[in-house]
């Protein structure tokens, strides 16, 4: 069966500080996509990122990096300089394919304080 | 406009009432689906669609019914509402031509069953 881990309920950290979200997953395809999804006080979701299995290229977008490890079952973000609208709850989340339903993790609630 | 569009963005109702939330989308895809949220728990499947004549049960199908009245609209209805389905609801979208793309996701309904 698919599950998603965010063993991190919610952190706090100080405006300007980096932050890593970790997300661990199991599934027994060997073809899989992983996404981080954004939600903002507002409740909607934001897509932020997909990966599939093949590519373990780490990614950088501006302040935003991903960091995918098939070796440890592991997709963490990092929120680089962060800043007091990144405050939202993070979720991190598995589908087999692209567009399939997907398998979301319990979330990340980050504060950042000003 | 957005592209999936949930209605009522918001409902309260009490205990025993039937309730049906609705979803459309212009994207033109297939499969549609319906998941909630709840806080510590992300977000859940409840039911999905792969076309009007394809209905199928999510993780969390008991107590919820649905109906895939046409390509673009997908309805999901609590027959007799209970407390504890109070909760975020999400309609989202996807299409297998789409393979590249994640599903797409409406801003969600809030309802809460007092």
């Amino acid at each position: 069966a698919q599950k998603v881990t965010q063993a991190q309920t919610e952190i706090s950290v100080v405006e300007k500080e980096d932050v890593t979200l970790d997300c661990v997953y199991e599934t027994r395809d060997t073809t899989y996509y992983l996404f981080w999804y954004k939600q903002p006080p507002s409740g909607e979701l934001v897509f932020l990122i997909r990966r599939n299995s093949f590519d373990e290229q780490n990614e950088i977008s501006g302040r935003y990096s991903w960091n995918f490890q098939k070796s440890t079952s592991s997709f963490n973000f990092t929120i680089t300089a962060s800043q007091v609208v990144d405050s939202a709850v993070y979720f991190c989340a598995l589908s087999e394919t692209s567009y399939d339903k997907v398998i979301f993790g319990p979330g990340t609630s980050l504060s950042v304080i000003p | 406009d957005a592209d999936v569009t949930q209605t009522p963005r918001n409902r309260i109702t009490k205990t025993g009432k039937r309730i049906m939330l609705e979803c459309s989308q212009t994207k033109g895809h297939d499969r549609m689906y319906w998941y909630r949220q709840d806080p510590g728990l992300g977000l859940r499947l409840i039911y999905y669609s792969f076309d009007v004549k394809d209905i199928n049960k999510g993780e969390i199908s008991d107590g919820y019914s649905v109906s895939r009245q046409a390509q673009a609209k997908f309805s999901l209805s609590l027959e007799s509402a209970i407390p504890n389905q109070t909760a975020l609801y999400f309609c989202a979208t996807s299409d297998t031509g789409e393979w590249d793309q994640p599903q797409h996701f409406g801003d969600g309904t809030r309802l809460s069953i007092l």
